[in-house]
C-alpha cells in the first residue's frame, strides 16, 4: 500500500526556536496533504489542508503565521512551528491523498514535538 | 516490516451488528486505536486498547489480544450514519503510529 513518512520522528527544542517537520508520500503523488494535531485518546484535530503549489487552507483557530505550511511538490509538504512554546508540544500527524475527497487518505507515523 | 491488515470493505444492514477485524505485526506495542472517518472529514477517536480484553462504549466495543496481534471493533444497532471508514492504528515501541488502510463500511437500509 501507499506509504507516507514523516521526519523527524521526535524532536525536543527550546522555547522560542523553530522546528520543521517533513511529510513525504513515498510511492505516490499527493495532490493534497493534511496536517493534524493529536491529543492523547482524542480525535485528530485538523490544522490545515494544502494542495500542491497553492497556499494552505487553515482551520479556524490555527495561526497561519505560527504554523507555516509549504507544499512545494507532489511528494513533500513541510510544517514549520515558529517560535515554539511549551503549549505547542504535541503529536503532529500528516496525511496525503492522491485524488479527490473520495480517495483514500494515507497517514504518516507522526512526529512528537516537545518544547522545553 | 510493520503491517496492519483490515478488510477493505464491508457491507451491513441497518440495525444489525458488524465486526471489523484488524491484525497487526509491529515493532513493539504501546496501544491500539480505532478511528472513524467520514469522507472529507478528520478521523474521530473511537477507542484505545492497551490491555487484553473488551472495552465497551455505547454501541461500539473494541477487543484486543496482544498475544495474537488481533483486535476487532464491534458496532451494534447499526445506523446509516455509521457508514464511514474505520481505521485500525497501532502505536509501536517508538511511539510511532502505524496506520491500517481502513475498512469502508457500507450500511444498507
Amino acid at each position: 500500500g501507499a506509504v507516507v513518512s514523516q521526519h523527524p520522528s521526535w524532536v525536543i527544542c527550546k522555547s522560542g526556536t523553530s522546528v520543521k517537520i517533513e511529510c513525504r508520500s513515498l510511492d505516490f503523488q499527493a495532490t493534497t496533504m493534511f496536517w493534524y494535531r493529536q491529543f492523547p485518546k482524542q480525535s485528530l484535530m485538523l490544522m490545515a489542508t494544502s494542495n500542491e503549489g497553492s497556499k494552505a487552507t487553515y482551520e479556524q483557530g490555527v495561526e497561519k503565521d505560527k504554523f507555516l505550511i509549504n507544499h512545494a511538490s507532489l511528494t513533500l509538504s513541510t510544517l514549520t512551528v515558529t517560535s515554539a512554546h511549551p503549549e505547542d508540544s504535541s503529536f503532529y500527524i500528516c496525511s496525503a491523498r492522491a485524488g479527490d475527497v473520495t480517495d483514500t487518505q494515507y497517514f504518516g507515523p507522526g512526529t512528537r514535538l516537545t518544547v522545553l | 516490516g510493520q503491517n496492519i491488515d483490515q478488510p477493505t470493505e464491508m457491507t451491513a444492514t441497518e440495525g444489525a451488528i458488524v465486526q471489523i477485524n484488524c491484525t497487526y505485526q509491529t515493532s513493539g506495542f504501546n496501544g491500539l486505536f480505532w478511528y472513524q472517518q467520514h469522507a472529507g472529514e478528520a478521523p474521530t477517536f473511537l477507542s484505545y486498547n492497551v490491555l487484553d480484553g473488551l472495552e465497551e462504549k455505547g454501541r461500539f466495543s473494541s477487543f484486543l489480544s496482544r498475544s495474537k496481534g488481533y483486535s476487532y471493533l464491534l458496532l451494534k444497532e447499526l445506523q446509516m450514519k455509521d457508514s464511514a471508514s474505520y481505521l485500525c492504528v497501532v502505536m509501536d515501541s517508538n511511539y510511532q503510529l502505524i496506520w491500517g488502510a481502513g475498512t469502508k463500511l457500507i450500511i444498507k437500509p
